[in-house]
């Protein structure tokens, strides 16, 4: 089983509309998430970190956490075109400082 | 303006050579660390540094060596013993040791052989 999984395949939006993002996790006792941006040919950016469980806000951005069922969300509220880019998941295991990444997904809003 | 800088943007490798990333960082930080990521794939841990004159691997430092000789930077050397060395490599920044420490990156090195 993968550290991190995310949904496979590209996800399209409308403008204005809601992007839905999901992941899962296989080590039970991680206590920190983070959701990263990465544009085509750049570096990944940090859009959100959350450490408890429940539903974080940041502007447009919502991530939430259920350490029950093992997963972390993101929301992205009125989807823009500058949305769209890979989001990538990561989690860092109990008990050390290392970061296990997903493959990402994939996100286009479509004007 | 603080930040994490890595240099070159761009690096071609020929057959049996060695080759060094530069990364530095203004930011203060006490760890830093080394990512690969392949096309469609998540980034892949090398080394890390937690604190200077100690690094350790990651999940795959074969081919691959480092130094952290001072608290801003720390490069990664590529040998000619990684055999699939073409990938884009990250260099990120954490502020201490602390388990829930975000991690930032720079802007990458792409490495390309000929």
């Amino acid at each position: 089983q993968k550290e991190v999984e995310q949904n496979s395949g590209p996800l399209s939006v409308p403008e204005g509309a809601i992007a839905s993002l999901n992941c899962t996790y296989s080590d039970r006792v991680s206590q920190s998430f983070f959701w990263y941006r990465q544009y085509s040919g750049k570096s990944p950016e940090l859009i959100m970190s959350i450490y408890s469980n429940g539903d974080k806000e940041d502007g447009r951005f919502t991530a939430q956490l259920n350490k029950a069922s093992q997963y972390v969300s993101l929301l992205i509220r009125d989807s823009q075109p500058s949305d769209s880019a890979t989001y990538l998941c990561a989690v860092r295991g109990g008990g050390n400082n290392r970061l296990a990444f997903g493959k990402g997904n994939q996100v286009v809003v479509i004007p | 303006d603080g930040g994490i800088t890595q240099s070159p943007k761009y690096l071609f490798r020929k057959e049996g050579q060695n080759v060094t990333l530069s990364c530095e960082q203004n930011l203060n930080h006490d760890a830093m660390y080394w990512y690969r990521q392949d096309p469609g794939q998540g980034l892949r841990l090398i080394y890390y540094s937690q604190i200077v004159n100690d690094f350790q691997k990651g999940d795959i430092a074969e081919g691959y060596s480092v130094s952290r000789e001072k608290k801003e930077s720390f490069p990664l050397t590529v040998t000619s013993a990684q055999k699939n060395p073409t990938a884009f490599y990250l260099c990120a920044s954490s502020i201490g040791r602390a388990s829930g420490e975000t991690q930032y990156f720079g802007p990458g090195t792409r490495l390309l052989v000929l």
